[in-house]
């Protein structure tokens, strides 16, 4: 089974300080997502990866950025958390340019106050 | 880009009866639509998903129809048990998962 871990499963934060949300993945996939779910609103693509070192911006990219130095990690990174960023975030990560199967993380519930 | 609108957000029915979710979509060059569910406290994990070049898919209980024509899908889930209870999301996408364009997602409440 693919498996996609979240580093923390709930996070309380100032609104300010510095966030990391990390995510790693153990099927070699080639691509990793990072999407914000909010009640109404469904998943929203915040940044994608399709390789080491490279990015794209998804629908939502204002106030995040991210890192993949490594294959099966990437990081979601919050400058200065504010409030309106309050949120659940999922990783995720697929293979390749196929199936378009995604395989979700637990989701960071993040608190920023 | 991809816009899809997913109804009702909020749906109840009794145990044995059936559940239909609709969505619709706007980019005509869309090609790929899954079905994902997410229980409470978990993660969202694909159920069932179809090809624009079929008009329906079933597996088991739950079923996906696709009317290209009206740009519009389904997901049917027939002799409903309290386990079906979960959030819906459907999806569009006209490439990969990198152009993947998710639903608002409808709570499916299964009442015993």
């Amino acid at each position: 089974d693919v498996k996609v871990t979240q580093s923390s499963r709930y996070l309380v934060k100032r609104t300010g300080e510095k966030v990391f949300l990390e995510c790693v993945q153990d099927m070699d996939h080639e691509n990793m997502f990072w999407y914000r779910q909010d009640p109404g609103l469904g998943l929203r693509l915040i940044y994608f990866s399709y390789d080491v070192k490279m990015k794209e911006k998804g629908d939502i990219p204002e106030g995040y950025s991210v890192s993949r130095e490594k294959k099966e990690r990437f990081s979601l990174i919050l400058e200065s958390a504010s409030t309106n960023q309050t949120s659940m975030y999922l990783c995720a990560s697929c293979r390749g340019q196929a199936t378009g199967e995604l395989f979700f993380g637990e989701g960071s519930r993040l608190t920023v106050l | 880009g991809e816009n899809v609108e997913q109804h009702p957000s909020t749906l109840s029915v009794q145990e044995g009866d059936s559940a239909v979710i609709k969505c619709t979509y706007s980019d005509s060059a869309s090609n790929y639509f899954p079905w994902y569910k997410q229980e409470l406290g978990k993660r969202p994990q694909l159920i069932i998903d179809i090809r624009s070049n079929v008009g329906e898919k079933k597996d088991q209980r739950i079923a996906v129809t696709l009317n290209k024509t009206a740009k519009h899908f389904s997901l049917h889930i027939t002799e409903t048990q309290p386990e079906d209870s979960a959030v819906y999301f459907c999806a569009a996408s006209y490439g990969s998962a990198r152009q993947l364009t998710f639903g608002s997602g409808t709570q499916l409440t299964v009442l015993p």
